[in-house]
């Protein structure tokens, strides 16, 4: 049972170039997650999906676009990269259950660089 | 707005307690913990709801009062495995609404030594 899969792992960028990163679950979640990590600052959403075919901003959003295609996968995607995106990268997902929120289980985190 | 979690850092030995503490600003629905290890992913703890409920997985334990929009993570008999940064992630409302959504406090670096 694999979970929550994120590709790569590891990438450095230059200012301006472009990438995709891309989150894969296999536990059939409907809601699923971008988040960034800073030192000291914790996880901010960046996006978020509770369904295929749906996104939405989270708290970070700007300078990044995300998809989600199919309800397996979750993309995020950086058009022009910018050093202020260095950052360790986390997708995760949860399912819905009405009145309550539920655990959320994460990938194992994409190292970003833009130099 | 960020919850604010204290203290910023906390080093033990072996068999000492330990509290970590997470204040929001605004009116809790649910508080959820999570510890990560360097290099790894967050993994989660406990979820604790509206209703002031205590919970308890093995020695760690934690409570949320929701009047001061606080929750307290205790950990009992600390063990070395207890190292990581611990996380509070606070939803405002309930699933059906926030959709999972969390605003994370900024981690609490806990190390225990032998």
């Amino acid at each position: 049972n694999a979970g929550v899969t994120q590709t790569p792992k590891f990438r450095v960028l230059k200012t301006g170039q472009s990438m995709t990163l891309l989150c894969a679950q296999d536990m059939n979640h409907e809601y699923m997650y971008w988040y960034r990590q800073d030192p000291g600052m914790g996880l901010r959403l960046i996006h978020y999906s509770v369904g295929e075919g749906t996104t939405a901003k989270g708290e970070v959003p700007d300078g990044y676009n995300v998809s989600r295609l199919k309800k397996q996968n979750f993309l995020l995607g950086l058009e022009s990269a910018a050093p202020s995106q260095t950052s360790v990268y986390f997708c995760a997902s949860s399912y819905p259950r009405t009145g309550q929120n539920t655990e959320a289980f994460f990938g194992q985190g994409t190292r970003l660089t833009v130099v | 707005q960020q919850p604010v979690q204290s203290p910023q850092a906390v080093i033990l030995r072996e068999g000492e307690d330990a509290v970590i503490n997470c204040s929001s600003s605004k009116a809790l629905y649910s508080v959820h913990w999570y510890r990560q290890k360097h290099g790894e992913a967050p993994v989660f703890l406990m979820i604790l709801l509206k209703g002031g409920e205590q919970k308890g997985h093995d020695k760690i334990s934690a409570s949320f009062n929701e009047k001061k929009q606080q929750s307290s993570l205790y950990l009992t008999a600390s063990q070395l495995s207890y190292s990581g940064t611990y996380f509070c992630g606070t939803a405002n409302n309930a699933g059906g609404t926030s959709y999972g959504k969390l605003t994370f406090g900024q981690g609490t670096i806990l190390t225990v030594h032998p």
